[in-house]
């Protein structure tokens, strides 16, 4: 079964322009919510995250959006830039628990020039 | 953020040997380290988590006779294939929680195991 689910596994987007990378979740009892980029043969890099009381968090470029009501949050990256071309992971976490992060599958961004 | 460090980025092994992988924290202290594992095109699947001074939890289906897991310092946590096979060939990664509220996993940079 699973809890985080990114059901675009691809996304193109023109340089410039704003990317939205979106993701699912069927707990509500998830207290963090993140967002990681991962370029091939590399880790994970951590981006930004939103605390599940809160609705918005914004880093510079990039913005997560958190919908409640219908599990749903979303990565804008504006404006996309070549180098944000790579593979995003949503993941989610409950605070003051077993400290586990379960993650989606991942989309992988193409920013065309 | 903070610095994990994951050592050798790459490892090419015979059929049988053991093939110990090294995670570090380097900024800060971790109580808890995390081993994933990565297959082709897939997402990062959570192997075990590794707490300092005790004995690692392996998620169902990861045999921990075969990946040893020792987690002996704040900043050292260590992973080792033991008699690998052709079909441990992944890409391994690690990560480490810096403590605080918002457990965020900072992640190494990965080692490639390709078993021959």
């Amino acid at each position: 079964d699973q809890q985080v689910k990114q059901n675009s596994p691809s996304l193109s987007v023109q340089e410039g322009r704003i990317s939205i990378l979106n993701c699912d979740y069927t707990n509500s009892m998830f207290d963090y919510f993140l967002w990681y980029k991962k370029y091939p043969a590399e880790g994970p890099t951590f981006l930004i995250s939103i605390s599940s009381i809160k609705d918005k968090n914004e880093d510079g470029r990039f913005t997560v959006f958190l919908n409640k009501s219908a599990k749903h949050l979303s990565l804008h990256i504006v404006p996309s830039q070549p180098g944000d071309s790579a593979v995003y992971f949503c993941a989610a976490s409950f605070m003051n628990r077993d400290d586990k992060i379960i993650f989606g599958k991942g989309t992988r961004l193409h920013i065309l020039p | 953020g903070a610095v994990v460090s994951q050592h050798p980025s790459r490892v090419i092994c015979k059929s049988g040997t053991s093939v110990k992988i090294e995670c570090r924290s380097l900024d800060f202290q971790a109580t808890t380290m995390f081993w994933y594992r990565q297959f082709p095109k897939k997402s990062l699947m959570l192997m075990a988590t590794s707490n300092e001074g005790s004995k690692a939890t392996y998620e169902q289906g990861v045999e921990k006779d075969k990946f040893l897991i020792n987690h002996a310092s704040l900043t050292l946590s260590t992973l080792t294939v033991t008699s690998a096979h052709p079909e441990d060939s992944s890409f391994y990664i690690c990560s480490a929680r810096t403590g605080d509220l918002k457990n965020i996993q900072y992640f190494g940079a990965g080692t490639r195991l390709s078993v021959l």
